[in-house]
């Protein structure tokens, strides 16, 4: 596609309730990155994918978070049993490679009630 | 670890002012510096990206410089709009190329 594509925009859910957020990165791109960022604060980094390579996951706040990508493509964020403190939006970025030009998505905004 | 400081937090300018965005950083061993803005309620858009071997990079308006063994960067813009106004992230990426690590943004505002 022409850009970062991210599903859904926006996400209601109940708290104890698993969601599921999807990231379809620029066609080509091997890097692929999952960031959060709560109101009022920067850019806090989640996990990082790089080809084939076993993804980066320091910045996961809890064993309720985990992300998979598949085919070296499509990436989702599943994120189990979720809290209010997960309320964020939640951003992801590809690159041509690592260290190259990070491109964003436009991010999935999560609201846990 | 890594950190990244974005001096000031806000900035309010006249429309047609020259004005400077701060970025310094704590580790020096980065492999490239990355500048973003983001207007309100919308995702990243990628303004200018120095590798570690270069000094400056230009788009437009925009000038950015790196002076690595300082850890500092700055973002130049000049006759500043108000289609200016936005949050302008700073973002470094370490030695083995790895994920990118964010300055918590400046605020700018251009009044007419």
């Amino acid at each position: 596609g022409a850009g970062v594509s991210q599903s859904p925009s926006n996400k209601v859910t109940e708290k104890g309730k698993d969601v599921e957020l999807r990231c379809d990165p620029i066609s080509g791109h091997t890097a692929l990155y999952w960031y959060r960022q709560s109101l009022g604060q920067g850019l806090e980094f989640l996990i990082y994918f790089q080809g084939n390579s076993a993804p980066d996951k320091s910045g996961l706040p809890s064993d309720r978070f985990s992300a998979e990508r598949t085919g070296g493509s499509v990436s989702t964020l599943t994120i189990q049993r979720t809290q209010q403190e997960d309320s964020a939006v939640y951003l992801c970025a590809s690159s041509y490679s690592r260290g190259d030009e990070a491109f964003f998505g436009q991010g999935t905004r999560l609201t846990v009630v | 670890k890594q950190e990244v400081t974005q001096i000031p937090a806000a900035l309010s300018v006249p429309e047609g002012e020259n004005l400077v965005l701060n970025c310094s950083f704590t580790d020096s061993a980065i492999y490239n510096l990355q500048w973003f803005r983001q207007d309100p309620g919308k995702g990243l858009t990628s303004l200018l990206l120095i590798q570690s071997s270069q000094r400056e990079q230009t788009s437009g308006r925009l000038n950015a410089s790196l002076d690595k063994s300082s850890g500092r960067s700055t973002l130049y813009i000049a006759a500043s709009q108000p289609g200016d106004s936005a949050t302008y992230l700073c973002a470094v990426s370490g030695q083995a190329g790895t994920a990118l690590i964010f300055g918590k943004g400046t605020t700018l505002s251009v009044s007419s």
